[in-house]
């Protein structure tokens, strides 16, 4: 069975602060696929970056970056010089990766964390 | 860039009604998933289709069918509602490359808002 979770339920932050959300997943399988999506107040799921389990590089865009270590099971996610816009519930998600049979690629889903960043 | 259009946005239903849900896939899109999520939760996976047959079930009720036409957009039908029914229905898509893995992430629609009243 996949486990997704987010430690930290809610964050406040006040704007320009970084902020790391963390994530710590369980997986049986040697290779699978880890994302983080955003939810702003208006509810849609926004993609930020998937993550294949043998790229252990950490990737930054722009404010955002990512660091993956599989020792620790974990896929932390900062935030440099947070804005007010960066207010959002932060999902990180877990998936199966390669063809398993009818190959599935459900996402599990961590509980979120809401970031609120203040002026 | 096309994304994953979903409608109706909203719905308001009475318990005991029925719902239908649509969703239209990014073109080229091959598989089509449904997430249900609950006010405060976290989304839950309910089915998924793959090229018109049904790839995974996760935590769909009985009284919850969907499919998958040839146009590859992708229907839920939602029967018997109750008021726990009320949440944000999503619906995502990826397509899978010629090795049979899906080297696209999932994009997700904006969601249906269903209320039950």
């Amino acid at each position: 069975a996949q486990k997704v979770t987010q430690a930290q339920t809610e964050i406040s932050v006040v704007e320009k602060e970084d902020v790391t959300l963390d994530c710590v997943y369980e997986t049986r399988d040697t290779t699978y696929y880890l994302f983080w999506y955003k939810q702003p107040p208006s509810g849609e799921l926004v993609f930020l970056i998937r993550r294949n389990s043998f790229d252990e590089q950490n990737e930054i865009s722009g404010r955002y970056s990512w660091n993956f270590q599989k020792s620790t099971s974990s896929f932390n996610f900062t935030i440099t010089a947070s804005q007010v816009v960066d207010s959002a519930v932060y999902f990180c998600a877990l998936s199966q990766y390669g063809n398993s049979g009818g190959s599935n690629y459900k996402l599990t889903f961590g509980k979120g964390t809401l970031l609120t960043v203040n002026p | 860039a096309a994304g994953v259009i979903q409608s109706p946005r909203h719905l308001i239903k009475e318990k005991r009604e029925t719902a239908t849900l649509k969703c239209y896939p990014i073109p080229r899109h091959d598989t089509v998933y449904w997430y249900q999520q609950g006010p405060g939760q976290d989304p839950q996976f309910l089915i998924s289709f793959y090229e018109k047959m049904q790839s995974d079930k996760g935590s769909i009720p009985d009284r919850f069918s969907a499919q998958q036409f040839s146009d590859y957009h992708s229907e839920l039908n939602m029967s018997s509602l109750e008021l726990g029914d009320s949440a944000l229905y999503f619906c995502a898509s990826s397509r899978r490359d010629k090795t049979g893995d899906s080297n696209q992430p999932q994009h997700f629609g904006d969601g249906t808002r269903l209320s039950i009243l």
